[in-house]
């Protein structure tokens, strides 16, 4: 069964550094998206894509963070400079249309020190 | 309250009873979604019920939606000790983005 990957599994950095997360969405899904789940809290979300296009974002993705759909394949998560309350667990998600079933990925742990 | 609220906040059982959860929401929705979450681990969809739909069930799985009363259970029957995880509710009220508003979910512990 198709399924979303994610890598890496847990990420561990400094504050004020980059990171990119990556995700593979199921292959003939065209809408992407990225949720975070800071410990111990609810899953907020971050940002949907679609047709190379962010379709809506969050208060939460603010100018630090960008995504992008760098080839055919796979969906990226960029944060420029991280700061200790971007720790958290990052979900991506893909559905086949935008009020379809999201299948989401394993997450990454992301912990910034 | 907020978008996606459940209830009960946390939820123990004996293996074999039946357990339901409850989510409500305030705005108009396009589809309701109920995920399972183990224990820091991915976020597994169980089913999607939309809005023009009352009912929908999956194996052990029953979703109820009421639109009127904006809420919609989700009953789990025969439990197991493998149901033992997390439940989230989650709602798709946007134009046509997708972006799904979570609750705080139920927590559940089946006893063996």
């Amino acid at each position: 069964e198709p399924e979303v990957t994610q890598t890496p599994s847990h990420q561990v950095t400094q504050m004020g550094q980059e990171v990119i997360l990556r995700c593979v969405p199921i292959s003939n899904h065209l809408y992407f998206y990225w949720y975070r789940q800071i410990l111990g809290q609810k899953v907020e979300f971050l940002v949907s894509f679609y047709n190379n296009e962010i379709s809506e974002k969050s208060e939460i993705f603010d100018d630090q963070f960008s995504v992008e759909r760098p080839d055919g394949s796979n969906f990226t998560l960029k944060i420029r400079s991280t700061k200790l309350e971007d720790s958290a667990m990052y979900f991506c998600a893909s559905s086949e249309y935008p009020r379809d079933t999201q299948y989401f990925g394993p997450g990454t742990r992301l912990t910034v020190l | 309250s907020q978008q996606g609220e459940e209830d009960p906040q946390a939820l123990s059982i004996q293996e074999g009873e039946n357990a339901t959860m409850n989510c409500s929401y305030k705005t108009s929705i396009n589809n309701l979604q109920w995920y399972r979450q183990n224990s820091g681990r991915g976020l597994v969809h169980l089913i999607l019920i939309r809005s023009n739909e009352r009912e929908k069930h999956s194996g052990r799985l029953r979703v109820t939606l009421d639109t009127s009363k904006k809420s919609s259970s989700l009953l789990i029957t025969a439990s197991r000790a493998a149901d033992t995880a997390s439940y989230f509710c989650a709602t798709d009220a946007s134009g046509n983005t997708g972006k799904l508003i979570f609750g705080q979910g139920t927590t559940l512990q089946v006893k063996p």
